[in-house]
């Protein structure tokens, strides 16, 4: 299994608390992705990173920011987090071996805002 | 964003039955198209890369093709088992673009 962690792993918030998932890597991997896991709609791309303090945005990323200051770890916070990130949150990494990128997933964070 | 389709959204087969499920996606700058198995409660795992027109990737009793120049590939799975029940997501990659998740094949194989 590649190494990567997420922590927390299960949370419970309040509506308009700040949030920070952390996302932990040991592959030195380039690229590392946030994930969220919604009913009818499989994974949706949150935000991403390319290298170290190299972020851009993914298909569904209001209400979420990110900070990569190393290599092997990767922040998502909800600023003030609302009843509709309710979600299981997964973390991707990969590199570009053989030019595939192929995914490897941490085991998700199942966040409840209240 | 690209439009990426799988279909049948779900199917429930018989243990020993052989499946097939469709994942389409436009065709235009294709750069990579992957397959993931995802168990219920677990995280998804890659299945297949697939980058070339006409690519046929096999795993055990699992394969892929590919069609680049129509936007589409299947899967297969031959002799289908019980442990084989769980989402397969395509996941195609285009220059740029970032991967986009299809929203899966459900398969539940009924003992």
């Amino acid at each position: 299994d590649a190494g990567i962690t997420q922590s927390p792993r299960h949370k419970v918030t309040e509506t308009g608390t700040p949030v920070t998932l952390r996302c932990h890597q040991t592959e030195n991997h380039r690229y590392m992705y946030w994930y969220r896991q919604d009913p009818g709609h499989g994974l949706r791309l949150i935000h991403y990173s390319y290298g170290v303090k190299d972020t851009d945005k993914g298909e569904v990323s209001d209400g979420y920011s990110v900070s990569r200051s190393k290599t092997e770890d990767f922040l998502l916070t909800l600023e003030s987090a609302t009843s509709s990130q309710t979600s299981v949150y997964f973390c991707a990494i990969s590199g570009m071996t053989s030019g595939d990128y192929e995914q490897y997933f941490g085991p998700g964070t199942r966040l409840t805002v209240t | 964003i690209l439009n990426v389709e799988q279909s049948p959204q779900s199917l429930h087969v018989q243990e020993g039955d052989s499946t097939n499920f469709t994942c389409s996606f436009p065709s235009s700058n294709f750069y990579a198209l992957h397959w993931y198995r995802w168990e219920t409660a677990k995280s998804p795992e890659a299945l297949f890369v697939m980058t070339l027109n006409g690519d046929e990737k096999k795993k055990g009793r699992i394969s892929a093709t590919l069609n680049t120049k129509e936007g589409y590939s299947y899967l297969y799975i031959k002799g289908s088992q019980p442990e084989d029940s769980a989402t397969y997501l395509c996941a195609p990659y285009n220059y740029g673009q970032n991967f986009v998740f299809g929203p899966g094949t459900r398969l539940s194989v009924l003992p």
